[in-house]
């Protein structure tokens, strides 16, 4: 198993640029979900999905659209970047839907950096 | 105000020094709380799970202790491999977000 997978590793856009990152786990999870994490802000929920075709929003949701059309995949794109999305994305999944009770796994990480 | 707090947002130790690292939350119902390690430049890796008040896990150095308001994690004779940035979080009643501390960076010194 390759676990949860993302790319690209490194990104720089200028403002205004859409991208969007990907995320793959090859472990049938249900649950997936986004994450970005700043300097002294912790990591924080940007989207979440309980399984294909069910999307929701996190803490952090404004400037960013998902959709999950598989349940191996699971992208997220920034339809137009800013300074503001500057930010490392981990990307989640955890087994049976629930974060609750089952462990999640992350991803390496995309750094983005918008000019 | 946070909802998980953790502190202190940084710790140095000597090798073979214990201590404890401490996570306080303010969420209601909790359902869960974890606990994960992250090293530079990689995603958090998953240490342990509490769900109830008086729980404890262990792993190899690290225990896990939960009460009503916060969570420690113990960490007996440290080596210097554990040096990493502890983070906290929770989910709580009727909702299945995971809401993140601002971690702790252990920094465990030969």
């Amino acid at each position: 198993n390759a676990g949860v997978t993302q790319t690209p590793k490194f990104q720089v856009l200028k403002t205004g640029q859409s991208m969007t990152l990907q995320c793959a786990q090859d472990m049938n999870h249900e649950y997936m979900s986004w994450y970005r994490q700043d300097p002294g802000m912790g990591l924080r929920l940007i989207h979440y999905s309980v399984g294909a075709g069910i999307t929701d929003q996190g803490e952090v949701p404004n400037g960013y659209n998902v959709s999950r059309s598989t349940t191996e995949d699971f992208p997220l794109r920034l339809l137009s970047a800013a300074p503001s999305q500057t930010s490392v994305y981990f990307c989640a999944s955890s087994s049976g839907g629930i974060p609750s009770y089952n462990e999640q796994f992350f991803g390496p990480g995309t750094r983005l950096t918008v000019l | 105000e946070d909802q998980v707090t953790q502190s202190p947002e940084a710790l140095r130790l000597q090798e073979g020094e214990s201590s404890s690292l401490n996570c306080s939350y303010t969420v209601s119902g909790l359902r869960g709380l974890f606990w994960y390690r992250q090293d530079p430049g990689k995603g958090p890796e998953f240490l342990f799970t509490l769900y109830s008040a008086g729980e404890e896990k262990e792993k190899e150095r690290l225990k896990a202790t939960l009460t009503k308001k916060e969570s420690f994690l113990h960490i007996t004779a440290p080596k210097p491999e554990d040096s990493a940035t502890y983070l906290c979080a929770v989910i709580q009643g009727g909702s299945e977000k995971l809401v993140f501390g601002k971690g702790t960076k252990l920094t465990v010194n030969p």
